[in-house]
């Protein structure tokens, strides 16, 4: 079936320094790409998300960039700070169901001080 | 201020034991979802409603039941048949499909 690859599984990074968290799809239907952080013992919270007619998006010091011709989607992060810590998520919706999301398996970012 | 509420946070199950989990949103959202958490995987779609009485199976529907009688409400039963319940449960719903999903903070369920 399809999947979402998600890499590295966990990324420790200095405060102040940028995170980088890379995914790949395999559905070349898939249209909308979305990123979660997830708190310890808290749902998934929505922090960017990108549609395939856009190449880059940026809010803050957030942004996500996609290549749609080799299938792949990445989060940056930059200046990092301590509240960044968290499990993040990326996402591909399912080509032929507007509403299934295929998930990767997260990413454990840690911000050392 | 609009929202999921997820009930309760944790829950315990006997063997043989049917359970509901509780979800509840009012931000007017037509689309409600169910996902099961394991440690170190992504989520995995259980059930997902589009509108009012109507919902689709996900991925990993076997041993789960839902209701959409309401549009605020979707409840999910984790029933008997369901062999290893043991799992975060989270709920989430949208304007439409592929919008943006909005999530409760999950019920830890466990087996005694």
């Amino acid at each position: 079936g399809e999947n979402v690859e998600q890499h590295p599984s966990t990324l420790s990074v200095q405060e102040g320094d940028s995170a980088v968290i890379k995914c790949t799809y395999s559905d070349s239907a898939s249209n909308y790409f979305p990123w979660y952080k997830q708190e310890l013992g808290k749902g998934p919270q929505l922090i960017i998300d990108i549609r395939s007619n856009v190449g880059e998006k940026k809010d803050q010091r957030i942004a996500v960039t996609l290549n749609k011709t080799a299938k792949h989607f990445s989060l940056h992060i930059t200046e990092t700070q301590p509240e960044d810590s968290a499990v993040y998520f990326c996402a591909a919706s399912m080509g032929d169901s507007n509403y299934q999301l295929i998930w990767g398996a997260g990413t454990k970012l840690i911000i050392k001080p | 201020d609009g929202g999921i509420t997820q009930s309760p946070k944790y829950l315990f199950r006997k063997e043989g034991q049917n359970v509901t989990l509780s979800c509840e949103q009012n931000l007017n959202h037509d689309a409600m979802y169910w996902y099961r958490q394991d440690p170190g995987q992504g989520l995995r779609l259980i059930y997902y409603s589009q509108i009012v009485n109507d919902f689709q199976k996900g991925d990993i529907a076997e041993g789960y039941s839902v209701s959409r009688e309401k549009k605020e409400s979707f409840p999910l039963t984790v029933t008997s048949a369901q062999k290893n319940p043991t799992a975060f449960y989270l709920c989430a719903s949208s304007l439409q499909g592929t919008q943006p999903q909005h999530f409760g903070d999950g019920t830890r369920l466990s087996i005694l």
